[in-house]
């Protein structure tokens, strides 16, 4: 146990439908990032978050997913009308880098999502 | 973003040493090299990094070679538990948001 949390574990919607989940990072790291990875390859960068302020996003984040980090604590990532693409991991981590070379990242256990 | 080149796959029997290569020919000198590595079914975890010099922490050995080309990950005594994905990363340290970027990474089996 890492110390990150996220839930639901695991996630099961029909298509077009909305979700959302939920990470809760490790108290005193103020980066929290979000990753998605689909079967057989590794986990690709979504955004990341210093505290509450949401500062790069990636071409892979849609208009239909939304991310939030209210106060700089917990973290949401929605994902709006689902599609069967959109079925994979996903991935929260979080940092407290000292110097920027040291942000080790914490990562959680995962949501899984299947759209069905 | 640098790019790094690991085998798709590596196999190695308990209680052995393990060496995981990394090709890395394009990293500029303000790229840190990470590894993390990711066991089934769970969230990817530090394994360990460096930038010139040969790092040792209780999980590995990060051996990098002088013209800082190529690294290797290494394993003393390798157990089923380490059985995993090992991803070789490299990081920029000027403007660093940390962001991950992820490739293949090496599928290491231990077989008993």
């Amino acid at each position: 146990d890492t110390g990150v949390s996220q839930n639901p574990r695991h996630k099961i919607t029909k298509r077009g439908q909305n979700v959302t989940f939920r990470c809760d990072p490790i108290s005193e790291h103020n980066r929290l990032y979000w990753y998605r990875q689909t079967l057989g390859q590794g986990p690709e960068f979504l955004t990341y978050f210093q505290n509450e302020a949401q500062l790069e996003k990636s071409r892979l984040l849609s208009d239909r997913f939304s991310a939030e980090r209210p106060k700089g604590s917990f973290s949401t990532l929605e994902i709006q009308r689902t599609e069967q693409g959109d079925s994979a991991m996903y991935l929260c981590a979080s940092s407290f880098p000292t110097s920027g070379v040291e942000d080790t990242q914490y990562f959680g256990p995962g949501t899984r999502l299947t759209v069905l | 973003d640098a790019k790094t080149t690991q085998p798709n796959s590596m196999e190695s029997n308990e209680e052995e040493p393990v060496h995981l290569p990394c090709n890395h020919s394009t990293i500029s000198g303000t790229d840190y090299i990470h590894w993390y590595r990711q066991l089934p079914s769970q969230g990817p975890e530090y394994v360990i990094h460096g930038l010139t010099s040969n790092v040792n922490n209780r999980m590995a050995s990060l051996a990098i070679a002088e013209d800082r080309k190529s690294s290797t990950l290494i394993l003393h005594r390798a157990t089923l538990r380490d059985a995993a994905v090992y991803y070789c990363i490299l990081l920029h340290t000027s403007g660093n948001t940390g962001k991950l970027i992820f490739g293949q990474g090496t599928t290491l089996q231990v077989k008993p």
